[in-house]
């Protein structure tokens, strides 16, 4: 089945400084690779996906790259703020399979 | 307002007692779906639904039961069977299965055994 590895578990920056955070996944049949963000106590929310007919997708500060050959995809956070400080994760989910398998998570930490 | 609500936000149970975690939807969605979360761990599939009435077991579902009587509910009967669910629920829904197009989680319940 899927496996999704996450890299770094943590990393901290400098307020105004980019962030990326890492993916690679193990099934080539996935076709949708969504990330969360999950502040503290609260439920994961979806702040981008891309799909693998795609291979960059960009909303505002954020965005996501995907290379399908090499099975991995990339978030990456511009102009970091202390807002953007939480835990991320990746997932990938593929039309056979079915359900998300997820990466543990990274947790960003931005300084002031 | 549409979302998904979860409740209690946090539980606390005796060993030996089962617990029934509510979740509820009205975004109409098809599928719906239950996770745990533990410190520095991802999410792992506890059940799902695809439709109203189905359900199927996920990565981790010993010691747990669902039910999908309605569309709008999947609520989570954690047993005495589970060895250890000390754990943050969340439960999500998507407009589709497997959730192609987002799935949407709520805020959680915090279970602690005592």
């Amino acid at each position: 089945g899927e496996n999704v590895e996450q890299h770094p578990s943590t990393l901290s920056v400098q307020e105004g400084d980019s962030a990326v955070i890492k993916c690679t996944y193990s099934d080539s049949a996935s076709n949708y690779f969504p990330w969360y963000k999950q502040e503290l106590g609260k439920g994961p929310q979806l702040i981008i996906d891309i799909r693998s007919n795609v291979g960059e997708k960009k909303d505002q500060r954020i965005a996501v790259t995907l290379n399908k050959t090499a099975k991995h995809f990339s978030l990456h956070i511009t102009e970091t703020q202390p807002e953007d400080s939480a835990v991320y994760f990746c997932a990938a989910a593929s039309g056979s399979q079915g359900n998300l398998i997820f990466g543990k998570g990274t947790k960003l930490s931005v300084k002031p | 307002d549409g979302g998904i609500t979860q409740s209690p936000k946090y539980l606390f149970r005796k060993e030996g007692q089962n617990v029934t975690l509510s979740c509820e939807q009205n975004l109409n969605h098809d599928a719906m779906y239950w996770y745990r979360q533990d410190p520095g761990q991802g999410l792992r599939l506890i059940y799902y639904s695809q439709i109203v009435n189905d359900f199927q077991k996920g990565d981790i579902a010993e010691g747990y039961s669902v039910s999908r009587e309605k569309k709008e509910s999947f609520p989570l009967t954690v047993t005495s069977a589970q060895k250890n669910p000390t754990a943050f629920y969340l439960c999500a829904s998507s407009p589709d299965f497997p959730g192609v197009f987002g799935q949407y989680f709520g805020p959680g319940t915090r279970l602690t055994v005592l």
